[in-house]
């Protein structure tokens, strides 16, 4: 069973405009949430997180938007680039004492010149 | 800077071998893990590990084990290889305490059994 779910495989988005990254999760015992952002033939490098007791985190370009109600969040990226084309995955944790994470199965965002 | 290094970025196997991948990481970070990539399921993690000699079971741990003899080293062993693991593998590290909980990846090791 997925416990976080991103829904969309890919997204393509003009330059300068808004990207918007969805993430689902079904275990409300989550409270610590991550987005990384993957090269192809690169390690994923962490983006911005969110802990449960904030409903949104700004970071630059980027923010993140936790609807604990809807089990959502969402990444903004405004305006978009085309060095944001990447894989972008969501992670969750419900703290066990080693934070241990569930990924997302990620989306490919693709910024058009 | 942190820095996470892995053996290994392609390497190709045959079925029935025995197979280390090596992680390095330079942080003095307790926590240590493995995942592996595959299209349209993500990263999933195979095992984990706390300490040093500590070790925990991910959400896919058949058909591998593995070591940490020291803090900065985490090796992943794949007992016999079979095909169904031809994949990227992905080494990460974080600490337990402090205000970020953030996992600082490796740049991955391309495995191929064949």
């Amino acid at each position: 069973d997925q416990q976080v779910k991103q829904n969309s495989p890919s997204l393509s988005v003009q330059e300068g405009r808004i990207s918007i990254l969805n993430c689902d999760y079904t275990n409300s015992m989550f409270d610590y949430f991550l987005w990384y952002k993957k090269y192809p033939a690169e390690g994923p490098t962490f983006l911005i997180s969110i802990s449960s007791i904030k409903d949104k985190n700004e970071d630059g370009r980027f923010t993140v938007f936790l609807n604990k109600s809807a089990k959502h969040l969402s990444l903004h990226i405004v305006p978009s680039q085309p060095g944001d084309s990447a894989v972008y995955f969501c992670a969750a944790s419900a703290f066990s004492g080693t934070y241990k994470y569930i990924f997302g199965t990620g989306t490919r965002l693709k910024v058009l010149a | 800077d942190v820095k996470v290094t892995q053996s290994s970025r392609y390497l190709v196997k045959r079925t029935g071998e025995k197979v280390f991948l090596e992680c390095v990481q330079d942080m003095d970070h307790e926590n240590m893990f493995w995942y592996r990539q595959d299209p349209g399921l993500g990263l999933r993690l195979i095992y984990f590990s706390y300490d040093v000699k500590m070790k925990e079971k991910g959400d896919i741990p058949e058909g591998y084990s593995v070591s940490r003899e020291k803090k900065e080293r985490f090796s992943l062993i794949l007992e016999s290889a079979s095909t169904n693991q031809t994949s990227m593998y992905l080494c990460a590290s974080s600490f337990t305490s402090g205000n970020t909980q953030e996992q600082y990846f490796g740049p991955g090791t391309r495995l191929t059994v064949t």
